[in-house]
């Protein structure tokens, strides 16, 4: 079965550190990975997607088919970072998005 | 139009009472998903649509739970006979046919007391 973990609940950094929110998975094909984040009373958003291998607000995140992962860095943290951020799977365009937990990153200066 | 939107954003109801829950998906987005979200979870995927058709329910949909889209415009997620573990954000995202984001509404929360 498809699965997606996030280990941490709650990463607590210091502003301009670097960031690194881990997400693994488990599926026997060829997933398309996904980062969404929630900030502060606002509404689930996508932040990145694997195939399109861009950075958004800073933030990269490389799929390691060999490891099954898909974690998020940032090398200089910012307080406005501060949400919480899922990582997500799906198994081909048009279904449905298997969720980790989340984990809750908290900048501060 | 500027997103997905979610009606009610809270409902209590007592449990045993019915309820629906309504999510307007962005214009012309032909796929729409609803999924629960409890404390300390991810979303859950509950059940998708294109257009009008249902696609796919999960295992999590039991039977006091259906969700229907007609015209494939909105659509409705109705609970019967609510018990204290419905307790939860409900979710409506909406995307398009080929289109790798989904969007989500604000979500509606439900307490059942």
């Amino acid at each position: 079965a498809q699965r997606v973990t996030q280990p941490e609940k709650l990463l607590s950094v210091f502003k301009g550190a670097p960031v690194e929110l881990k997400c693994n998975y488990s599926y026997s094909g060829s997933p398309e990975l996904f980062w969404y984040v929630q900030y502060s009373r606002q509404r689930l958003q996508l932040l990145l997607r694997h195939i399109s291998r861009e950075s958004i607000k800073g933030f990269t995140a490389d799929l390691n088919k060999g490891e099954t992962s898909f974690h998020l860095k940032k090398p200089f943290a910012q307080e406005e970072d501060s949400a919480m951020y899922y990582c997500a799977l799906r198994y081909q365009a048009g279904t449905a998005l298997i969720f980790g937990k989340g984990t809750t990153l908290s900048v501060s200066s | 139009d500027t997103g997905v939107s979610q009606n009610p954003r809270h409902k209590i109801t007592k449990r045993g009472q019915n309820v629906t829950f309504r999510c307007d998906p962005i214009s012309e987005h032909n796929r729409l998903y609803w999924y629960r979200q409890t404390l300390g979870q991810g979303p859950e995927f509950l059940t998708y649509f294109q257009n009008e058709a249902q696609l796919e329910k999960s295992r999590l949909l039991s039977d006091r739970f259906s969700a229907e889209r007609p015209k494939g415009s909105f659509s409705t997620l109705e609970i019967q006979r609510t018990e204290q573990g419905d307790s939860a954000m409900y979710l409506c995202a909406s995307s398009a046919i080929g289109g790798n984001e989904q969007f989500f509404g604000p979500g509606t929360r439900l307490t059942v007391l």
